[in-house]
Parts: C-alpha cells; sequence; structure tokens
C-alpha cells in the first residue's frame, strides 16, 4: 500500500518564476492538505482540497494556488517566487476533510528559490 | 488564538531516560492533539494522539499526559533509544464541522539526541 507521495523531491528556481509540485494520496484517502514548514519551524497549512474543492485556506497569499483531480491527486502552485518561499513543501493525506483524523504525510518537496 | 506553543527547542538524554516534551495551547475549541515525529529528509509521522476528555494515553513507550484545565499536554518517551533521535511536535486541530477545522496547528518542534 503506497503511501503519499510527492515530486519532485527537490527543486531549485529563481526568484519570479512558478513552481508546481505534485502530490498522491495515501490509497483511499480522498482529501489532500498542503503544508509550508520553513527550515527549523513546525508545519504551516497552506490549504486543502476535497472533492476537487478549496475548503480550507491559511495565511497565505493569492501566489499560492492548487488543484484537485479526480483521482484525488493533487498539485500546489506558486507564482512569482520570493526567496523567503524556499522551504520544505509537504503533502498529507486523510480521509473524509480530516474526519477520520489520522493525517499521512509525504516526505515533502525541498524548494529553493535562489 | 490558533497558537501552540512548544518546548524545549532542543534536549539530550542519555539511552533509557524519559524526554518530556510539553505543548500548551489557547483555543478551548481545539479538540484533537497529535504528536508527530520527523526524521531528516523525511515528512513528519504520526506517533499518538489524544482527545480533551481522557487524560491520558500510552502506546508503546509513548505516553501523553493532558491537563484540560491548564490547556497543556506533553509526550513522554520511556526507556529512550539512540533510534528515537528526531524532531517532535505537537500539533492541535478544531471539529472538522468548525470554520477553520480540518488543518492542524503545529508546535515550533522539539529536536531529541539520544546519546548511547
Amino acid at each position: 500500500d503506497a503511501g503519499v507521495t510527492q515530486s519532485p523531491t527537490h527543486l531549485i528556481k529563481t526568484r519570479g518564476q512558478q513552481v508546481t509540485l505534485r502530490c498522491s494520496p495515501k490509497s483511499g484517502h480522498d482529501t489532500v492538505s498542503w503544508y509550508q514548514q520553513a527550515l527549523g519551524q513546525g508545519p504551516q497549512f497552506i490549504f486543502q482540497y476535497y472533492e476537487e474543492e478549496e475548503r480550507q485556506r491559511g495565511n497565505f497569499p493569492d501566489r499560492f494556488s492548487g488543484h484537485q483531480f479526480p483521482n484525488y491527486s493533487s498539485e500546489l502552485n506558486v507564482n512569482a517566487l520570493l526567496l523567503g518561499d524556499s522551504a520544505l513543501y509537504l503533502c498529507a493525506s486523510s480521509l473524509d476533510m480530516g474526519r477520520g483524523e489520522k493525517l499521512f504525510f509525504g516526505s515533502g518537496t525541498q524548494l529553493s528559490v535562489l | 488564538q490558533q497558537q501552540v506553543k512548544q518546548s524545549p527547542q532542543s534536549l539530550i538524554v542519555q539511552k533509557g531516560g524519559i524526554p518530556i516534551i510539553n505543548c500548551a495551547y489557547e483555543n478551548t475549541a481545539f479538540d484533537y492533539f497529535p504528536w508527530y515525529q520527523q526524521f531528516p529528509g523525511k515528512g513528519p509521522a504520526l506517533l499518538i494522539a489524544i482527545r480533551p476528555d481522557v487524560s491520558e494515553k500510552k502506546e508503546g513507550r509513548f505516553t501523553i499526559s493532558f491537563n484540560k484545565s491548564a490547556k497543556q499536554f506533553s509526550l513522554h518517551i520511556m526507556d529512550s533509544q539512540p533510534g528515537d533521535s528526531a524532531t517532535y511536535f505537537c500539533a492541535a486541530r478544531r471539529p472538522p464541522a468548525q470554520a477553520a477545522g480540518n488543518k492542524l496547528t503545529f508546535g515550533g518542534g522539539t529536536r531529541v539526541l539520544v546519546k548511547p
């Protein structure tokens, strides 16, 4: 049973560029959440997708957008990259918008913005 | 209202010792409190979780103590081993039915080093 898979594992971009990160949830899960984890800090909630719609959003600017596909996989897009966007981006999957409680994380995509 | 404060930032213990990590929260609407373990280069992995109607929960060598009146909870790692060396995060969540529910609010993390 595959867990949460994310791609790519590492990415280097320059300021002003755009980036797309991808996530496949754990088998049987229908809800995908994205978190940003800066170095030495706890993960910060970006947004959550369920039934192909954004259901909750954290305190992140509109440069951060996402999408969920019919097979429950998800993408995170960040436009106009800033140096401060450098972080580990984590995808987490759960069942039924988190009512199943257990949240499973992928290994993340390490984004470096130069 | 959404903050979860975690202490200490780092902890060093000898093998067999009991690292204790503490968390405090403000929002009494939180109803679910998980602990996550994270190794370098990996995502957080769920260790153990508790609801506020329970004062203690044990799973293997990991124990959560919960003090609802003080709005505090802690993780104890019994008989710690070098393989337990990792960063530990506490978190809290509001009920899914509430506005701003479903998302986890994390503490800042505690780096635990267990020396052989």
